[in-house]
């Protein structure tokens, strides 16, 4: 039951050029949807989220679009950076007045190349 | 800046034995997870905590798991009798009570059971 799915299992861009990451999913009741980004050995580091009220929002080189009618994000970095370099992975949350769990993709590794 | 600590960051275990991972989470969050991922699999909900019971739990916490907060800094999570299928990478997080929803995860305890 893959209700958010990443359908890019790499990607790989040069220094300076931008990264597309796209994430898609079926739930309707997802509200709001994060970007965690994961080192090897690491936990998941938040990076950037949006409402579902919002169609896109920005922080620094990082910005994520919301399409809410064909139930499709992206984050897009700009520019890349050697230490980008990770695996990123794409949550969504439905509101349930409490819990909030992620429901996580199954991650997108990217590769920025000097 | 606070985060999320676990221990230990790699257990082994003997199929059958009971293991406890801990959590230490953010100071002023009042909602605490546990995720884990199976190597080469997505990241996955287990269980969310709040106010002293849980809030949800997924269909894989089953009734070998437990979780407690025995005192004002540590969570738990007790599996009483693993199975082989348990190992996995154990992932605590936290956020605060309010929005925004953004968890804050730990590095993750290896587990491996043989």
């Amino acid at each position: 039951d893959q209700q958010v799915k990443q359908n890019s299992p790499s990607l790989s861009v040069q220094e300076g050029r931008i990264s597309i990451l796209n994430c898609d999913y079926t739930n309707s009741m997802f509200d709001y949807f994060l970007w965690y980004k994961k080192y090897p050995a690491e936990g998941p580091t938040f990076l950037i989220s949006i409402s579902s009220i919002k169609d896109k929002n920005e922080d620094g080189r990082f910005t994520v679009f919301l399409n809410k009618s064909a139930k499709h994000l992206s984050l897009h970095i700009v520019p890349s950076q050697p230490g980008d370099s990770a695996v990123y992975f794409c949550a969504a949350s439905p509101y349930q007045g409490g819990s909030e769990k992620l429901v996580f993709g199954k991650g997108t590794k990217l590769t920025v190349n000097p | 800046e606070p985060e999320v600590t676990q221990t230990p960051s790699h257990q082994v275990t003997q199929m059958g034995q009971e293991v406890i991972l801990r959590c230490v989470p953010i100071s002023n969050h009042l909602y605490f997870y546990w995720y884990r991922q199976i190597l080469g699999q997505k990241v996955e909900f287990l269980v969310s905590f709040y106010n002293n019971e849980i809030s949800e739990k997924s269909e894989i916490f089953d009734d070998q798991f437990s979780v407690e907060r025995p005192d004002g800094s540590n969570f738990t999570l007790k599996i009483r009798s693993t199975k082989l299928e348990d190992s996995a990478m154990y992932f605590c997080a936290s956020r605060p009570d309010r929005g925004p929803y953004e968890q804050y995860f730990g590095p993750g305890t290896r587990l491996t059971v043989t």
